[in-house]
């Protein structure tokens, strides 16, 4: 079973700090998504990494794919109010790595943004 | 382009009920995805159909069994509610390819007494 473990579990910063939440496992992914989810509402997809060392952007979101695709980091810089939410991890769950709809999700991490 | 629909958005069932929970996916998506999402547990896998066929299904009791027409449209079922099955389930639909991203519905939170 591929198992993924998000750090922090909580996270309450104010606005303008910088963070990163941190995504593991013991299992090697042929690609991690992270996503993100606010109350009421279903997660999005904020990024998908693929290739081993992998950095991507998205504004102020920063996400790397581990060198050898067992864990990956998203940071943010400067965060706002409209960061708050719950961010997911999440690689393909099926055997040997493929996936029909399967996903395996880290717990996720709670971040709050106060003004 | 119309987004994942989840219906309904809240239900209240007690132990021993049925309940059947609907999602109509995005327009030209062919896979559907359940998901139940729970504060302890976190996300975790139901199962997936495309074309009407299940693909894929999670480690969960036969009480949950789903089925997916030939519009796409899916729903499922949970028999014999126990209180363990309050949670927010989630519906999510994709094209089809193997690890595509997921376009999830707002889900339905079913609340069992």
């Amino acid at each position: 079973t591929q198992l993924l473990e998000q750090s922090p579990q909580f996270l309450s910063i104010q606005e303008g700090e910088n963070l990163t939440v941190y995504c593991n496992s013991s299992s090697v992914f042929s690609s991690l998504q992270w996503y993100r989810q606010e109350p009421g509402e279903g997660p999005v997809l904020l990024v998908t990494v693929v290739t081993g060392g992998e950095v991507k952007k998205l504004k102020r979101l920063t996400f790397q794919f581990g060198d050898a695709r067992k864990d990956s980091s998203l940071h943010i810089t400067a965060a706002q109010p409209g960061d708050t939410g719950l961010y997911l991890c999440a690689g393909p769950g099926g055997a040997g790595g493929t996936s029909y709809g399967k996903l395996t999700f880290g717990q996720g991490t709670i971040l709050t943004v106060h003004p | 382009k119309a987004g994942v629909t989840q219906t309904p958005r809240y239900l209240i069932k007690t132990r021993g009920q049925q309940v059947t929970l609907s999602c109509s996916p995005i327009s030209g998506h062919r896979s559907v995805s359940w998901y139940q999402q729970t504060p302890g547990q976190g996300l975790q896998f139901l199962f997936e159909y495309f074309s009407e066929t299940q693909r894929n299904k999670g480690n969960f009791p036969g009480r949950f069994s789903g089925r997916q027409f030939s519009n796409s449209r899916s729903e499922m079922n949970v028999s014999t509610l126990e209180l363990g099955d309050s949670a927010l389930y989630l519906c999510a639909s994709a094209q089809g390819q193997v690890t595509g991203e997921l376009f999830f519905g707002e889900g339905s939170r079913l609340t069992v007494l």
